[in-house]
C-alpha cells in the first residue's frame, strides 16, 4: 500500500513553460485535493475532487488546471508557469472528503519557476 | 468565518522538556479540530483530531491536545520532547457548516528540540 504518491519530487521550469504534477493514491479514496505551501502562508487549497469526473476550485485556482478521469489519479497542470508559482505542492486524499476524516498527504513536489 | 491562529511561528525546547504549541480558533459552529505534523522534506500526517467526542484527545508519538470551548483553544502538548519531534506542526479547523469538506489551516509552528 503506497498511499499517496507524487512525481516529480523536484522540478525547475522557465517562465511560460507548462507541466503536469502527478498524484496517485491506492486507497480507493473518493476525495483528492491539491495544496500549495508557501512560507508564512500555510497551506492553500488549489483544486479538489470529490470523485472521478468531478472537480472544483479551491481558494487559489488561477493558473492551474485539474481533471479526474480515474479514482486513483489527480494530476495538476500548470498552463504557463510564472515565478509566483514557485512553491511546494502537496496532493492529499481522504475517503469521502468530510472534514472529520483524516487526510493523507503525498511527499510533495518542489517547483522552482525561473 | 472560521479562522485559526497558531501563536509562535518558532518554538524551541530542550530535549526532555514540555512541548506546548498553541492554537486558537474561531468558529460559528461546533468545530472539528486537527493537528498535523510535517517532518523535514515530507508530507503532512495526522497527529490527532477532535470531532466532538472526548475533549482530551490523544494522538501518536505521545502528543495530546485539549479542546477548550470557553477559551476557543486546542493546544498541543507532549510531556517530554524528543529530538525526533523536531518538525513543523499545523493546526486546522473545519470550514463553514455549509462547506463540510474544507479545512482552514494555521500558518504552522516550527518546533526545534535542542540536546
Amino acid at each position: 500500500n503506497a498511499g499517496v504518491t507524487q512525481t516529480p519530487k523536484f522540478q525547475v521550469l522557465k517562465t511560460g513553460q507548462s507541466m503536469t504534477l502527478q498524484c496517485a493514491q491506492d486507497m480507493n479514496h473518493e476525495y483528492m485535493s491539491w495544496y500549495r505551501q508557501d512560507p508564512g502562508m500555510g497551506l492553500r487549497l488549489i483544486h479538489y475532487s470529490v470523485g472521478a469526473g468531478i472537480t472544483d476550485q479551491g481558494e487559489v485556482p488561477n493558473g492551474y488546471n485539474v481533471s479526474r478521469s480515474t479514482t486513483e489519479d489527480f494530476p495538476l497542470r500548470l498552463l504557463s508557469a510564472a515565478p509566483s508559482q514557485t512553491s511546494v505542492y502537496f496532493c492529499a486524499s481522504s475517503y469521502s472528503g468530510l472534514v472529520a476524516e483524516t487526510q493523507y498527504f503525498g511527499p510533495g513536489t518542489r517547483l522552482l519557476v525561473l | 468565518a472560521q479562522s485559526v491562529t497558531q501563536l509562535g511561528s518558532h518554538v524551541s525546547v530542550s530535549e526532555g522538556a514540555l512541548v506546548l504549541l498553541r492554537c486558537n480558533y474561531s468558529s460559528s459552529v461546533p468545530p472539528y479540530l486537527f493537528w498535523y505534523v510535517q517532518y523535514p522534506n515530507q508530507g503532512l500526517q495526522l497527529l490527532l483530531k477532535y470531532t466532538s467526542a472526548a475533549t482530551l484527545v490523544k494522538g501518536i508519538n505521545g502528543f495530546e491536545a485539549e479542546f477548550k470551548k470557553s477559551e476557543t483553544s486546542f493546544h498541543l502538548t507532549k510531556p517530554s520532547a524528543h529530538m525526533s519531534d523536531a518538525a513543523e506542526y499545523f493546526c486546522a479547523v473545519s470550514g463553514n457548516a455549509g462547506n463540510n469538506r474544507k479545512l482552514i489551516w494555521g500558518l504552522g509552528t516550527s518546533l526545534a528540540v535542542n540536546p
